[in-house]
């Protein structure tokens, strides 16, 4: 089966400029996960989608950071403006959530953002 | 934050079994051990999960202590592919998200 899709793969952009990531999840599955993964750290997740519901967004910094998921499949993340701060990998994953069942969560490539 | 803790880096020797430990004193009764491996510059990937009985599958084995306070990922004969750096995360199966602490960085020499 074909995994999750990101694009671009690397994105350099200056401060105060705005950038987007697309993330095409796995088919069929309900869930969609966007995390953030700083140079050194494990990833931190910033946005948690079940179909094109938000489950979790507490851990995204609203102010400069949107996401969304139009019909429940693909989804777009957005930061306007960029700060030094938000150069990192920004991974995608997707899951086939089932309450009481175990959780495999598969990642895409991720997406690496340089802000100069 | 984690819930778990690993040691930040590990060597072992091409073709010896990889013992890489986790401490999660603080687990609950409906938490379940998971570890995930990311490759340079990769997505993380699922290598095996467990409640409190050993698991074993294609990949590694994982070995939870019976009180269930630490575990040990298993890759019995380690490849130079499999260096890495593993993640050791506790999640139970009800909407709990994945917490990705540091993990531990695993150079497998030749």
């Amino acid at each position: 089966e074909a995994g999750v899709a990101q694009s671009p793969r690397y994105k350099i952009i200056e401060k105060r400029q705005s950038v987007a990531f697309w993330c095409n999840p796995i088919s069929g599955h309900a869930t969609l996960y966007w995390y953030q993964q700083i140079l050194g750290q494990g990833p931190k997740l910033l946005i948690q989608f079940q179909n094109n519901g938000v489950v979790d967004d507490s851990q995204l910094p609203k102010d400069r950071f949107s996401a969304e998921r139009l019909k429940g499949v693909d989804s777009t993340l957005k930061i306007q403006p960029a700060k030094l701060e938000d150069s990192a990998v920004y991974l995608c994953a997707s899951s086939f959530e089932l309450a009481g069942g175990y959780n495999e969560q598969f990642f895409g490539p991720g997406t690496r953002l340089t802000v100069l | 934050d984690a819930k778990t803790t690993q040691p930040p880096s590990m060597d072992c020797a091409e073709g010896r079994a990889a013992n890489l430990p986790c401490n999660h004193s603080t687990i609950s009764g409906n938490e379940y051990v998971y570890w995930y491996r990311q490759i340079h510059s990769q997505g993380p990937q699922y290598i095996i999960h467990g409640l409190k009985n050993n698991e074993t599958n294609e990949m590694a084995s994982l070995i939870i202590t019976e009180d269930r306070k630490s575990s040990t990922l298993i890759l019995p004969h380690a490849t130079l592919r499999d260096t890495a750096v593993y993640y050791c995360i506790v999640r139970d199966n009800y909407g709990q998200n994945f917490v990705f602490g540091p993990g531990t960085r695993l150079s497998v020499l030749p």
